[in-house]
């Protein structure tokens, strides 16, 4: 069964750090870029970050550039997202999610892990 | 990157047909047929319905539907049913190798 499933949420302060991880399962992991997706309490998705399906490249949005990292370890099947310096407007929900191989879209996706940035 | 403009909310009767608009630029919807959208009910995680403007993944019902007209996509949802109710989500490919969300647009099955 093709599964992502998103750890590492929890509650940390303002200006704090955390990591996300996304294990995958299933399919071949080293084959597909990822994403990350974040949805605030009551709000709608936002879209993250992107990386390759080989590391080199990751893209961000203009929000999160300079403090969020993704960053993956093909040998664990597994995808992170390395948050620095949080604010309180990022609590929300984090997915992890798989791009298509041949398209640009996200087709699986993890059940998402909470994330509560408050002092 | 703004988010696609959606309408709030569309409603419908069973067996009716609704369209929700998608609006965005010249440098992510109009600018590409790499338009995707989700549906996602409350508590769960989004699930993808249509991809790259009008395609459908296996297992997708083909009352779903999708099309594009300059900077506006549409997913049009024919022969309403209960449980269709749930809120839906554009999403584009942009010029700057990046993805934007739509605003989302809750459907209510009257």
């Amino acid at each position: 069964e093709v599964q992502l499933v998103d750890s590492g949420g929890g509650l940390v302060q303002p200006g704090g750090s955390l990591r996300l991880s996304c294990a995958a399962s299933g399919f071949t992991f080293s084959s597909h870029w990822m994403h990350w997706v974040r949805q605030a309490p009551g709000k709608g998705l936002v879209w993250v970050a992107r990386l390759y399906d080989d590391g080199t490249r990751a893209f961000y949005a203009d929000s999160v550039k300079g403090r969020f990292t993704i960053s993956r370890d093909n040998a664990k099947n597994t995808l992170y997202l390395q948050m620095n310096s949080l604010r309180a407007e990022e609590t929300a929900v984090y997915y992890c999610a798989r791009g298509h191989r041949s398209g640009y879209y996200m087709d699986v996706w993890g059940k998402g892990t909470t994330v509560t940035v408050s002092s | 990157q703004s988010a696609l403009t959606q309408p709030a909310s569309v409603s419908g009767s069973p067996g009716q047909s609704i369209t929700i608009s998608c609006t965005g630029t010249s440098s992510d919807v109009g600018g590409y047929n790499y338009v995707s959208w989700y549906q996602q009910h409350p508590g769960r995680a989004p699930k993808l319905m249509i991809y790259d403007l009008n395609n459908r993944p296996s297992g997708v019902s083909n009352r779903f539907s999708g099309s594009k007209s300059g900077n506006t996509a549409s997913l049009t949802i024919s022969g309403l049913q209960a449980e269709d109710e749930a809120d839906y989500y554009c999403n584009s490919f942009t010029d700057s190798y990046t993805y934007v969300f739509g605003t989302g647009t809750k459907v209510t099955v009257l």
